[in-house]
């Protein structure tokens, strides 16, 4: 099946200091990619949706300023994560939509589960 | 964007079948229902989608009535590795912006 990649896995940072995660489709193209954030044992909350060449969308209550992101390429969107502080300790997760004929379905990557100290 | 709602967990023991249920009232003409995996600190992974009636894969069916107002993931002889939480999702194929529900966190004993 599909692959969506996502680097790194996990980081440690200190506060004050940005973090950049990429997210790679690795077989196909994806114009639309998204970002979301977890909370442990809570729901995936959907943070933005990336578009190829053009301005991502970002939900409500979510700050463009502190994450950009950007969508360089049909296969690859990064998210960064400026002036980083321990709230913003999370797992963060992207994917990318596949269209396959009459259906349309979501690839996820691993995750990248960030610790502000 | 249509709400989903599933029960917050369930219990089940190895080689039994499992069937979760999702509720998605306002489920539109244009979306599908796909059903999600997930592991602790790991991305969802796809399990199976469908729009109407029955669908069968290599690891599950999806039972969707008339009304599509509702959906089964039926999950066949689980086994320990199948704890997890399963997330129901509807989603537009025209939009495509994915709201994820609470999940239904699955607890397979042996």
């Amino acid at each position: 099946g599909a692959v969506v990649s996502q680097h790194p896995s996990r980081v440690i940072c200190k506060s004050g200091t940005s973090v950049k995660i990429e997210c790679r489709s690795l077989d196909f193209q994806a114009t639309t990619m998204f970002w979301y954030r977890q909370f442990p044992k809570q729901s995936l909350m959907l943070m933005a949706t990336s578009n190829e060449g053009s301005k991502a969308t970002y939900e409500q209550g979510v700050e463009k300023d502190k994450f950009l992101i950007n969508h360089a390429s049909l296969t690859l969107s990064t998210l960064t994560v400026t002036s980083a502080h321990p709230e913003d300790s999370s797992f963060y997760i992207c994917s990318a939509n596949r269209g396959e004929g009459a259906y349309e379905k979501l690839f996820f990557g691993s995750g990248t589960q960030l610790s502000v100290l | 964007l249509a709400k989903t709602t599933q029960p917050i967990s369930m219990d089940s023991y190895e080689g039994q079948e499992v069937n979760i249920t999702c509720s998605h009232n306002n489920i539109a003409t244009n979306d599908y229902i796909t059903w999600y995996q997930q592991f602790p600190s790991q991305g969802p992974r796809f399990i199976i989608q469908g729009y109407k009636t029955k669908v069968t894969n290599e690891v599950a069916s999806l039972f969707i009535p008339a009304d599509r107002k509702s959906s089964t993931l039926s999950l066949p002889r689980v086994s320990l590795s199948d704890t997890a939480v399963y997330y129901c999702l509807v989603v537009d194929t025209g939009g495509f912006k994915t709201i994820f529900g609470a999940g239904t966190r699955l607890f397979v004993k042996a």
